[in-house]
């Protein structure tokens, strides 16, 4: 069936830095490019998202950038803060699971003061 | 202000039980869903709905039904078929513009 891959899958950087999550999918259909945020035992916030018909998308200190030749597309944090510290997880719209979301499965971010 | 629901937060169910995990949403959207969630696994899909009384199994509906008699509603019962049920239960919905609102979980244990 259709995947979403998400790498890595633990990321720790210090305070002030860059962080930066990528992720694979396999149908080149999708059209959607969604990123959510998550923390401990809560349920997930979208942060930002894409659509296929634009290569990036800025919202202050978060961008997504989609690359639709190569299927791949990758959130890049700046500015890195502890609030940052969080499970991170791309999607993809799959048009063969009724546009239902497919999740990559997480990245644990931890941001070091 | 509009939202979405999931109750209850905790849910604890002895083997061979029926339960139920029970989300609301006063957003109007139309498509609602329901992910598991297992440590390093990311969300799977278990079952979506896109309109009231229709719905679509996921990837891991075996073990699972749900119902979706109204708009707002789209409850979800774990029968005694379903093996591993321990997990964290999420409830979405969206509306026309693809994002979801997620719930804030259910945390389903056997004991």
């Amino acid at each position: 069936g259709e995947n979403v891959e998400q790498h890595p899958s633990t990321l720790s950087v210090q305070e002030g830095d860059s962080a930066v999550i990528k992720c694979t999918y396999s149908d080149s259909a999708s059209n959607y490019f969604p990123w959510y945020k998550q923390e401990l035992g809560k349920g997930p916030q979208l942060i930002i998202d894409i659509r296929s018909n634009v290569g990036e998308k800025k919202d202050q200190r978060i961008a997504v950038t989609l690359n639709k030749t190569a299927k791949h597309f990758s959130l890049h944090i700046t500015e890195t803060q502890p609030e940052d510290s969080a499970v991170y997880f791309c999607a993809a719209r799959f048009e063969n699971s009724g546009y239902a979301l497919n999740f990559g499965k997480g990245t644990s971010l931890l941001v070091t003061p | 202000d509009g939202g979405i629901t999931q109750s209850p937060k905790y849910l604890f169910r002895k083997e061979g039980q029926n339960v139920t995990l029970s989300c609301e949403q006063n957003l109007n959207h139309d498509a609602m869903y329901w992910y598991r969630q297992d440590p390093g696994q990311g969300l799977r899909l278990i079952y979506y709905s896109q309109i009231v009384n229709d719905f679509q199994k996921g990837d891991i509906a075996e073990g699972y039904s749900v119902s979706r008699e109204k708009k707002e509603s789209f409850p979800l019962t774990v029968t005694s078929a379903q093996k591993n049920p321990t997990a964290f239960y999420l409830c979405a919905s969206s509306g026309q513009g693809y994002g979801y609102t997620f719930g804030s979980g259910t945390r389903l244990t056997v004991v």
